[in-house]
């Protein structure tokens, strides 16, 4: 089955302590992203790869890290949670990066992280 | 940046009521997406649609790209239909990242 998975689903933390959130496709999409959800303020981007090795910004990145060394794995580290940092994670992967075509440009979303920093 | 406005932001519906939910954005886009976000947080894909129409089961949706706006139809609405539904738009671009509207939560009452 197509899809996009991310471990753990949910997690309590404290201050200061570091984590990392795994996120994982199969179908060998170039392009992958992480979003937070908060309350009245929407799905927002954090990071985003458009291939291996290559990762930029997206609009909140302070306070996180991420990696790509394989094309199917994209994790969000965050170095050391503080309590602004909890919220509703989202990995998300599409295939390509151009055209109009579904099935470049339909992005397809994990099943969420619920994250806790106390 | 673009603009994606969603309306209402609320619907209430009695079970077997039809709705439609409105989308509009500011600026061409090449991709436009509807979601809807179950009541466990996940975000399922309902439709791909730049432009035209499509149909799954009782759900249609159709954007009318040139006007810039989408809209989500619910026909024989159910119970497990509730949550939120999230139009989010992208423009061209290789970089671009999907924008979402603030969403409409939709409660469907039995």
């Amino acid at each position: 089955e197509a899809q996009v998975t991310q471990n753990p689903r949910y997690l309590i933390t404290v201050t200061g302590k570091k984590l990392t959130v795994t996120c994982s496709q199969n179908m060998n999409h170039e392009y992958m992203s992480w979003y937070r959800q908060d309350p009245g303020l929407g799905l927002r981007q954090i990071y985003y790869s458009m291939n291996v090795e290559v990762t930029d910004k997206g609009d909140v990145p302070e306070g996180y890290k991420v990696s790509r060394k394989e094309k199917r794995n994209f994790p969000l580290i965050l170095e050391s949670p503080s309590p602004n940092q909890t919220s509703l994670y989202f990995c998300a992967s599409r295939a390509g990066t151009s055209g109009r075509w579904s099935s470049y440009n339909e992005q397809f979303f994990g099943p969420g992280t619920r994250l806790t920093v106390l | 940046g673009i603009q994606v406005e969603q309306s209402p932001p609320d619907l209430i519906l009695q079970e077997g009521a039809n709705s439609t939910l409105r989308c509009n954005f500011s600026d061409s886009v090449n991709n436009l997406q509807w979601f809807h976000q179950n009541p466990w947080g996940q975000l399922i894909n309902l439709f791909y649609i730049p432009s035209g129409t499509k149909q799954n089961g009782r759900l249609s949706a159709t954007t009318v790209a040139t006007e810039r706006y989408s809209l989500l139809y619910i026909s024989s609405s159910q119970t497990t239909d509730s949550g939120v539904y999230f139009c989010a738009v992208r423009k061209g671009g290789s970089q671009g990242n999907l924008i979402f509207g603030k969403g409409t939560k939709l409660s469907v009452k039995p």
